[in-house]
């Protein structure tokens, strides 16, 4: 198994374009969830997903949009990117939403808005 | 709102020392996760606690949960340089029924000289 992965890299944008971050998992898990990382902090949810055709906000869902068309993936969708954007952006999903489950994380994009 | 605070934020230590990071909510929590996340990469699932009071080790890590299930602590024994990187509590926010959408501590960065 791959795991979870997650495409760009490393990705840098100018102010007011848009892009997709891409995230795929193979472990048949129903939960996703997308997470963003700011230097010296710890991370904050965006948007997730209980299944496929499911969605909803998380913490700090402005300036972004996601879908499930399918199990395996849920791509990220930032619009007339900005500066704040600038972050480490995380995917990561779970097998079950129980309190025993835990998440598996993707290896994260580093995007830079300039 | 629900916050998880850990202290310190940074610590660096010699090789062979001990460590520990605290993490301390403002709700009760059903359970606590702790991630490590070593530079440049991403968060890995190290333990979940569940039972008020209860200890768990790996190793040379030991876990522990308040008894009040609102505190959790983190320490290492005899520190290697291994064991370098950012160690993240998580708990479930509060009310979030079973989507396992998490509030994570802003984490503790731990440095070990050689």
């Amino acid at each position: 198994n791959a795991g979870v992965t997650q495409t760009p890299k490393f990705r840098i944008l100018k102010i007011g374009q848009s892009m997709t971050l891409q995230c795929a998992q193979d472990m048949n898990h129903n939960y996703m969830y997308w997470y963003r990382q700011d230097p010296g902090m710890g991370l904050k949810l965006i948007y997730y997903s209980v299944g496929a055709g499911i969605t909803d906000k998380g913490e700090v869902p402005n300036g972004y949009n996601v879908s499930r068309s399918t199990t395996e993936d849920f791509p990220l969708r930032l619009e007339l990117a900005a500066p704040s954007q600038t972050s480490v952006y995380f995917c990561a999903s779970s097998y079950l939403a129980t309190f025993t489950d835990t998440q598996y994380f993707g290896p994260g994009t580093r995007l830079t808005v300039l | 709102g629900q916050q998880v605070m850990q202290i310190p934020q940074y610590q660096h230590v010699q090789e062979g020392e001990d460590f520990t990071t605290y993490c301390n909510s403002s709700t009760t929590l059903s359970n606590i996760q702790w991630y490590k996340q070593r530079p440049g990469g991403h968060p890995v699932f190290l333990i979940q606690l569940v039972k008020s009071g209860e200890v768990k080790k790996q190793k040379r890590l030991t876990f522990q949960f308040g008894e009040a299930k609102k505190n959790s602590s983190l320490h290492i024994t005899a520190t290697q340089t291994t064991d370098v990187g950012t160690y993240f509590c998580a708990g479930p926010i509060k009310g979030s029924g079973n989507t396992g959408k998490l509030i994570f501590g802003q984490g503790t960065t731990l440095q070990v000289k050689p």
